[in-house]
């Protein structure tokens, strides 16, 4: 069974500039989530979706982050425009339905802006 | 608002020690999860605990879940090279996502 993906592995902007990541989770798993990792610190989650649909963004900086999962499978993050503090490792997982099953969790992609 | 603290943030044992890391949350939790994020790797799942003062055993590793469910344990016996990484609890308090702890980074000296 294939894992989460996710691309890139590792991207470095300058601050300002607009950067987009992209998951594609285990086949048949309802539930996506999009966690910011910041070195030495647990996954925060930003956003999660069931399905389509979004269930939580309470964390999402939505003046400069959006994400969409168009039909309920990929995903793509998106940081417009990018500022300093957003270095992190940005990491997808999924879940058969919900936070009662196992997340698998991404590779992540390391962001680092300058 | 709605935390899960861990503690040691840190620790060090000899090869052969047993290590403990403890989670613990300010409000009742609807089920609690344990991953484990080797250096430089992503988290990976290795248990849920869902009732009241459940115990699970994983060869080398206990789980436990306190009876208020706010609080919860990882105890591994005799630690091995492979232990290492960073050991996150992540708590459910029933808006039906999880919230990660501050991890434990364990170390292990040979």
């Amino acid at each position: 069974e294939a894992g989460v993906a996710q691309s890139p592995r590792y991207k470095i902007i300058e601050k300002r500039q607009s950067v987009a990541f992209w998951c594609n989770p285990i086949s048949g798993h309802a539930t996506l989530y999009w966690y910011q990792q910041i070195l030495g610190q647990g996954p925060k989650l930003l956003i999660q979706f069931q399905n389509n649909g979004v269930v939580d963004d309470s964390q999402l900086p939505k003046d400069r982050f959006s994400a969409e999962r168009l039909k309920g499978v990929d995903s793509t993050l998106k940081i417009q425009p990018a500022k300093l503090e957003d270095s992190a490792v940005y990491l997808c997982a999924s879940s058969l339905d919900g936070t009662y099953n196992e997340q698998f969790f991404g590779p992540g992609t390391r962001l680092t802006v300058l | 608002g709605q935390q899960v603290m861990q503690i040691p943030q840190y620790q060090h044992v000899q090869e052969g020690e047993d290590f403990t890391t403890y989670c613990n949350s300010s409000t009742t939790l609807s089920n609690i999860q344990w991953y484990k994020q080797r250096p430089g790797g992503h988290p990976v799942f290795l248990i849920q605990l869902v009732k009241s003062g459940e115990v699970k055993k994983q060869k080398r590793l206990t789980f436990q879940f306190g009876e208020a469910k706010k609080n919860s344990s990882l105890h591994i016996t005799a630690t091995q090279t492979t232990d290492v990484g960073t050991y996150f609890c992540a708590g459910n308090f029933g808006n039906e996502k999880l919230t990660f702890g501050t991890g434990t980074r364990l170390t292990i000296i040979p």
